[in-house]
């Protein structure tokens, strides 16, 4: 069964970079990912696909603050010069034969 | 530019039905697969179901089979989720969404602003 996982909770300060993690469980390291925004009282925003060598394909009119990568079995968001409007939860996502559709748990970042 | 705009959500009693509706535009809607997605009060997302350009692939989550169908009419452009004998734990707002799934990863994801259900007596 595949599984998403991210910490529920990330911070950092306004200027600051961050990097959010998503990792996939065992015997799924070779899948891509999907990460979405969704900041407060909004419906969530695609971000970006992330594939298992660390390439990505950011959606027309993202920040060029937002990047994705890869190592192993986890899918990195890394956010740079962080400001207010990027406190948001982002969630990551995957897909296959057999699990469909499958989000991670979320992680909720603060930015202080 | 890409709108999703959903509609028909609402107050129900457990056991009744609902009809969602989703209006395409900014894209060849036929062209894609289609999703709908959830996400109860305060919690994360969670998928409910997707059907293919052409209608004839459907998918559902377990907690949903047997009680939602999803369909689309391509030339209005549309997306729809029947919802059927709803439960209290069917409480979410509602999203239609273009993600990524197994046989459509090109392009990018477009999300909705939702439509919310109640399910409650």
């Amino acid at each position: 069964q595949l599984v998403l996982t991210q910490s529920p909770s990330a911070s950092a300060s306004l200027g600051a970079s961050v990097t959010l993690t998503c990792t996939l469980s065992s015997g799924h390291s070779g899948y891509a990912i999907a990460w979405h925004q969704q900041q407060p009282e909004m419906g969530p925003r695609y971000l970006m696909k992330v594939n298992s060598d660390g390439s990505h394909n950011k959606r027309d009119g993202i920040s060029d603050r937002f990047s994705g990568s890869s190592s192993g079995a986890e899918r990195y968001l890394t956010i740079s010069s962080l400001q207010s409007e990027d406190e948001a939860d982002y969630y990551c996502q995957t897909w296959g034969t057999g699990i469909h559709v499958v989000f991670g748990g979320g992680t909720k970042l603060t930015v202080l | 530019q890409v709108q999703l705009v959903e509609s028909g959500g609402g107050l129900v009693k457990p056991g009744g039905s609902l009809r969602l509706s989703c209006a395409a535009s900014g894209f060849t809607f036929r062209d894609y697969y289609m999703s709908w997605i959830r996400q109860a009060p305060g919690k994360g997302l969670e998928w409910v179901s997707y059907i293919s350009g052409r209608g004839d692939t459907i998918y559902y989550a377990d907690s949903v089979k047997g009680r939602f169908t999803i369909s689309r009419d391509n030339a209005k452009k549309s997306l729809y989720l029947q919802m059927n004998s709803l439960r209290a734990e069917d409480t979410a707002i509602y999203y239609c969404a273009r993600v990524f799934v197994y046989y459509d990863t090109s392009g990018y994801g477009y999300w909705g602003q939702g439509t919310l259900v109640t399910v409650s007596s």
